[in-house]
This record gives C-alpha cells, sequence and structure tokens, in this order.
C-alpha cells in the first residue's frame, strides 16, 4: 500500500481544457510537496503547502492543501503543451521524501 | 551552474556485472539520496545520506551499496547487476530533510540502466 495515492494515473486532454489532479492518503502530513518531471529529465518542484487549507497559484496552477492536511490537488486553467510531463506529488516521512506514484498529463495541440 | 551531475546516462550490464553510479553536487548540500524510478510505481528510495560519513536505506536497499566519503559525491554500487534493476536511476540532495525544514530535493537528469 502505497503512502500516497495520485489519480488519475493518466491524462490526455486537448489545449485549453483545464484539469485537476489529485494526492490523497490516510495520514496527516506537516506538509507537502508538488513537483513536475519532463521526459529525459528529474523532477523540479513546482510548489510546497504548509497549512491545512491552504492554496497557492502558480501562473495557471493553483495547489490546495486539504483542510485535514491528508490530500490534495493540483488545478490547472487553460492547459498548454507545455504542461505535457508527470506531476508527483511527496511528503516527508521520517527524514526521507516519499513519491506518490504520479499522474502523467499530456496536453494535445 | 552544474547542480547535481549524475554519469553515465545510459548504461547496458549482463547480469552479474557490477558498476558504480556517479553523483555529485555543487551546492553544499548536506542531504543526498538516491530513488529509482519504474513505470507506475513512482521514485522509490534506494539510499540516503545526511551528511558525510552518514548512510542509511530506504525503501528498496537490496542489491545496492553507497558510500558517503565527502559531503559533494555519493555514488550508487550495483553489486551483481540483475534484470530486476533495470530502471531510470536518480540522485538528489538538499540542504537538509525533515518536517521542520521542507527543503526542496534538487534532482539529477538520472542514468537510464538495462540489464540483460
Amino acid at each position: 500500500t502505497q503512502l500516497l495515492e495520485q489519480s488519475p494515473q493518466f491524462l490526455s486532454i486537448q489545449e485549453g481544457e483545464n484539469l485537476t489532479v489529485y494526492c490523497n492518503s490516510s495520514s496527516v502530513f506537516s506538509s507537502l510537496q508538488w513537483y513536475r518531471q519532463e521526459p529525459g529529465e528529474g523532477p523540479v518542484l513546482l510548489v510546497t503547502v504548509v497549512t491545512g487549507g491552504e492554496v497557492k497559484k502558480l501562473k495557471r496552477l493553483t495547489f490546495q492543501f486539504g483542510d485535514a492536511r491528508k490530500d490534495s490537488s493540483l488545478h490547472i486553467t487553460a492547459a498548454q503543451p507545455g504542461d505535457t510531463g508527470l506531476y508527483l506529488c511527496a511528503v516527508e516521512y521520517g527524514n526521507k521524501l516519499v513519491f506518490g506514484a504520479g499522474t502523467i498529463l499530456r496536453v494535445k495541440s | 551552474n552544474a547542480g547535481v551531475t549524475q554519469t553515465p546516462k545510459f548504461q547496458v550490464l549482463k547480469t552479474g556485472q557490477s558498476m558504480t553510479l556517479q553523483c555529485a553536487q555543487d551546492m553544499n548540500h548536506e542531504y543526498m539520496s538516491w530513488y529509482r524510478q519504474d513505470p507506475g510505481m513512482g521514485l522509490r528510495l534506494i539510499h540516503y545520506s545526511v551528511g558525510a560519513g552518514i548512510t542509511d536505506q530506504g525503501e528498496v536497499p537490496n542489491g545496492y551499496n553507497v558510500s558517503r566519503s565527502t559531503t559533494e559525491d555519493f555514488p550508487l554500487r550495483l553489486l551483481s547487476a540483475a534484470p530486476s534493476q533495470t530502471s531510470v536511476y536518480f540522485c538528489a540532495s538538499s540542504y537538509s530533510r525533515g518536517t521542520e525544514y521542507n527543503s526542496p530535493l534538487h534532482f539529477g537528469n538520472g542514468t537510464r540502466l538495462t540489464v540483460t
């Protein structure tokens, strides 16, 4: 059983559509990080959320941390082909960073 | 502005061979780690180090050894390669770990390893 469950596993949409991906757990965390990974590269941090109910915006990306700090969502408005990639959530677990399996997003032009 | 550098980028091994994946960072990070990435399984932690001279096991350590003799370098050794070790390997570093820090991990660009 994975500590973090991400859904959907795969999402293919047209340019201009909106989408939401989810990161869920039965455990409570003090913070949660979102990363994006492009093909052939390592993941890159997008944002860290630390407060229950927190909403952070990064241009067309909106990140929310659940009130109970067990889950998080990433909403993309008007997706562009440049948003294509693997989106990973991660949490601190002891002194390790544990990742979910990720959501593969493909945005077609 | 190198960040985390991994070598080689690609490697093919025969079953039973050994090799070392190299990782170096120039950001003076105390924390370094190795992950493997397999389809549908995300990133799984192999070994990590909170500082020079200190290493510990992650989720999937069997078949791998690490050492941390300097702050900059954290090599990963495959003792006797097996087809199950076919994967993409990522080295990552950060200033520190722990909930009070929330340090982002800085990743290298990975080594794609195939074991036949």
